[in-house]
């Protein structure tokens, strides 16, 4: 089942915060997090594990509440290079990853 | 650099002809994966493999067909392909080291571009 993003897209003014949510109907164990630039291949920045476990990757870190079966990824002070497509992905009954349909951010000067 | 590479990364095709997308690896993983994007509707999963021995349909498998000749090597081929299967396609790569049910990071190629006329 794939997981559910919100926003679908999100415009900022650079130093802005934003707050991108991942959520799913079946249990979590992990949350993955990509970002895709424009014209480019998606790029790992972090897996969250069960445990409510937060990471980090630049100014960008999330969080994951498996009771609520969400995660959020959190982009402080935002930068123009911050922009991009993000994607969660959970991991599927066989072991696949099943990714999310995107939230788009576009960080303006 | 250990790295996936995908050829051809642009092809435009007729209706009907059959084609083949290529993708190689050089990280020494067991796991790969073809994926399907289209605009609003993030990266769809077409055929997964986690071993040479071992390929599965994923979510959109009809029409498409796949082949693991090596450990490094995972082809994706459209027998008849139709405009519908215009699209980005992304080979991804993955190390299974963790617990059961989990996966860790994926590394993607480039992509192809498949215009389908």
């Amino acid at each position: 089942q794939q997981p559910v993003q919100s926003p679908q897209a999100v415009i900022l003014r650079e130093g802005e915060d934003a707050v991108i949510n991942c959520s799913s109907s079946k249990a979590l164990y992990s949350v993955h997090w990509y970002r895709q630039k424009h014209g480019e291949a998606p790029v790992f920045l972090m897996i969250l594990l069960k445990g409510g476990e937060q990471k980090g990757h630049e100014k960008i870190s999330a969080s994951f509440n498996e009771k609520k079966q969400q995660s959020s990824l959190y982009l402080t002070a935002s930068q123009l290079s911050y922009s991009g497509t993000y994607f969660c992905g959970t991991v599927g009954s066989q072991g696949n990853l099943i990714f999310g349909k995107g939230t788009k951010l576009s960080v303006k000067p | 650099d250990a790295d996936v590479t995908q050829t051809p990364r642009n092809r435009i095709t007729k209706t009907g002809k059959r084609i083949m997308l290529e993708c190689s690896q050089t990280k020494g993983h067991d796991r790969m994966y073809w994926y399907r994007q289209d605009p609003g509707l993030g990266l769809r999963l077409i055929y997964y493999s986690f071993d040479v021995k071992d390929i599965n349909k994923g979510e959109i498998s009809d029409g498409y067909s796949v082949s693991r000749q090596a450990q490094a090597k995972f082809s994706l081929s459209l027998e008849s392909a139709i405009p519908n299967q215009t699209a980005l396609y992304f080979c991804a790569t993955s190390d299974f080291k963790g617990l059961a049910g989990m996966d860790n990071e994926q590394f993607f190629g480039p992509g192809t571009r498949l215009t389908v006329l």
